[in-house]
């Protein structure tokens, strides 16, 4: 059973617009969640993370929402660029980190 | 200041052989933790090393075993390959063992058996 789920396998958007990212958890003892980038023959790069105990964090572009109630997790990435094309992986941790199987982010110019 | 590396990048093995992947963290480094990510999914975690234990583990049998040595740097090790462990092995570091700590990967190793 999969415990975190991204159930778009790819998203495009046009540059300068809201790319929104969505991720689902069904653990309730995940308590910190993370979002991580990768590009082709590299390895994820972190991104953003947020804590259990608040609903939002903002870095530059890029902020996560997290909804617990709904076991729901969103990236918000505004203004959207090309060089954001990538495939974004959100992960949730209770101790150990459980991946989701990624969304393919293409931005065009 | 040279991030995570692994070594090799690509390896080619048949079923039933055993297989030495290495992972050097990144400088001021302490944690190393292994995942494998199969075609079209995302990582999925075998283990971390702390202190030169392991000290999580996921849901990987035992043919999957690592070390961790005094400066740090790791190796996984896979008995019995099969050809469902064709992967992607990925090695990220981290500073501390702890709640939030922020994992820094490599470019990974890919492993094909045939």
């Amino acid at each position: 059973d999969q415990q975190v789920k991204q159930n778009s396998p790819s998203l495009s958007v046009q540059e300068g617009r809201i790319s929104i990212l969505n991720c689902d958890y069904t653990n309730s003892m995940f308590d910190y969640f993370l979002w991580y980038k990768k590009y082709p023959a590299e390895g994820p790069t972190f991104l953003i993370s947020i804590s259990s105990i608040k609903d939002k964090n903002e870095d530059g572009r890029f902020t996560v929402f997290l909804n617990k109630s709904a076991k729901h997790l969103s990236l918000h990435i505004v203004p959207s660029q090309p060089g954001d094309s990538a495939v974004y992986f959100c992960a949730a941790k209770a101790g150990k980190s459980t991946f989701g199987d990624g969304t393919t982010l293409t931005v065009k110019p | 200041d040279a991030g995570v590396t692994q070594s090799p990048t690509h390896l080619i093995k048949t079923r039933g052989q055993q297989v030495t992947l290495r992972c050097s963290p990144k400088s001021g480094h302490d944690t190393v933790s292994w995942y494998q990510q199969a075609l079209g999914q995302g990582p999925q975690f075998i283990f971390q090393y702390y202190e030169e234990e392991e000290r999580q583990r996921g849901n990987f049998p035992d043919r999957f075993s690592g070390h961790q040595f005094p400066n740090y740097s790791s190796e996984l090790n896979v008995n019995a390959l099969l050809l469902g462990d064709s992967a992607l092995y990925l090695c990220a570091s981290s500073e501390t063992f702890g709640f939030q700590e922020t994992q820094y990967f490599g470019p990974g190793t890919r492993l094909l058996v045939l």
